[in-house]
């Protein structure tokens, strides 16, 4: 089974500092796609950035970037320069195809940050 | 329209009654999906459509029932629902066979469950 594990429950950072989130996954597949999704208290999910498993270059969206390392099944998310903005909760997410099935987003358990002023 | 739209945004209901959650869509994604999350949990997937057609039922109780009437809209019928049904649901839609755009989540409906 895919699993998608999130070792920090909560994180703080000071404004305009940098903080890097981790995720790990477990997963037989060759093909597939990691995701952050950030959810402020508006409660809206909202992806921050993506990352195609079969690509070796890490993925960059403005101030946000991650660290893939696909032997070691980690992706981790690095915010430059935080803005109280940011506050939020962070899901890693795993999506893979089924055939017969469709595809299945899988989320970690969450990290919570918080932005200090 | 880049947007999923969810209604209502709160819903309080009674363990006798019956009520739908509605979800709607304009971006021509074929695969919509029902999520349900407990305060401080991810979202659990519930149910997938795929071209209007249930793919995936997460071995939800019978009291949740979904239908997908056209290809923009999801609703969820809800009947008989016990206090540990409260949550926030989220509808989600994405393309089907492009895995790498994501899902595109609405904001939610807390359900209340008194």
């Amino acid at each position: 089974a895919q699993t998608v594990t999130q070792s920090q429950p909560e994180m703080s950072v000071q404004e305009a500092e940098t903080v890097t989130l981790s995720c790990t996954y477990d997963t037989s597949e060759s093909d597939y796609y990691l995701f952050w999704y950030k959810q402020p208290p508006s409660r809206q999910m909202i992806l921050v950035i993506r990352q195609e498993a079969y690509k070796q270059q890490n993925a960059t969206e403005n101030r946000f970037s991650v660290n893939f390392q696909k032997a070691a099944k980690s992706f981790s998310l690095k915010i430059s320069d935080s803005q109280l903005g940011d506050a939020a909760m962070y899901f890693c997410a795993y999506r893979y195809f089924l055939e017969t099935s469709g595809s299945r987003l899988t989320f970690g358990e969450g990290t919570q940050l918080t932005v200090n002023p | 329209d880049t947007e999923v739209t969810q209604t209502p945004k709160h819903l309080v209901m009674g363990m006798t009654n019956k009520k739908s959650l509605k979800c709607e869509q304009h971006m021509g994604h074929r695969a919509m999906y029902w999520y349900k999350q407990k305060a401080k949990k991810p979202p659990e997937l519930m149910f997938v459509y795929s071209y209007e057609k249930l793919s995936i039922n997460e071995s939800v109780p019978s009291r949740f029932s979904p239908e997908c009437p056209n290809s923009s809209l999801l609703n969820l019928h809800l009947h008989a629902l016990q206090p540990e049904d409260s949550a926030l649901y989220l509808c989600a839609s994405s393309q089907v066979g492009i895995q790498n755009y994501g899902y595109t989540f609405g904001s939610g409906t807390r359900l209340t469950v008194v």
